[in-house]
């Protein structure tokens, strides 16, 4: 059964910093790796949508890299802003038909402080 | 403007009574999910459903039904049977293809009196 853990489960950083989200699974047979946000009290936005057959993809100041061989995946956040404090959760899906069953790590809360 | 919307926002349950919590989007999108959220967890898929009048089980689907009446409608009833159903629970539809990114709405919080 896939496992997905993201470590830290909470983070502080001053205004400014450059910084990375982990997150790693236990199987590597992925279809790929979604990156989410979540503001308190809210649903989930998506970030960054990697394939299996790609090592990175890129929105802004968000960066995305997935290395399915070691069951990781970063998301890097250039010049972090206090609208960035959310928890971001990565997800990977279980196929099933048209319908993909996704299993999600219990994310990173991430406090960027002005 | 498209999307999926989710009510109520707040949502009160008395004991062994059965709530519905409803999910609609126009998306026009083919599959639609259910999850329940705790406290500093991820989520949980609950039930999830590919076309109309059709739906399965997800890791926690005791206590829990649904129905897929319409495409655009995907309702979760929490039943007397699911003892501990204090949760955010959020629905989330997507369409198959490369990109399958699924879409969430803004989520319903369950509390018990």
């Amino acid at each position: 059964k896939q496992e997905v853990t993201q470590i830290p489960a909470a983070l502080s950083v001053p205004e400014g910093e450059n910084l990375v989200l982990n997150c790693s699974f236990t199987d590597s047979a992925i279809y790929n790796l979604q990156w989410f946000r979540q503001d308190p009290g809210k649903g989930l936005t998506s970030l960054l949508l990697i394939q299996s057959s790609q090592r990175e993809q890129t929105s802004g100041r968000l960066n995305a890299s997935l290395d399915k061989s070691s069951g990781r995946s970063t998301l890097y956040i250039a010049a972090s802003q206090p609208g960035d404090s959310a928890t971001y959760l990565c997800a990977v899906p279980i196929s099933s038909g048209s319908a993909r069953q996704l299993t999600f790590g219990s994310g990173t809360q991430l406090t960027v402080l002005p | 403007d498209g999307g999926i919307t989710q009510s109520p926002k707040y949502l009160f349950r008395k004991e062994g009574q059965n709530v519905t919590l409803s999910c609609e989007q126009n998306l026009n999108h083919d599959a639609m999910y259910w999850y329940r959220q705790d406290p500093g967890q991820g989520l949980r898929l609950i039930y999830y459903s590919q076309i109309v009048n059709d739906f399965q089980k997800g890791d926690i689907a005791e206590g829990y039904s649904v129905s897929r009446e319409k495409k655009e409608s995907f309702p979760l009833t929490v039943t007397s049977a699911q003892k501990n159903p204090t949760a955010f629970y959020l629905c989330a539809s997507s369409i198959k293809g490369p990109q399958e990114t699924q879409y969430f709405g803004p989520g319903t919080r369950l509390l018990v009196l």
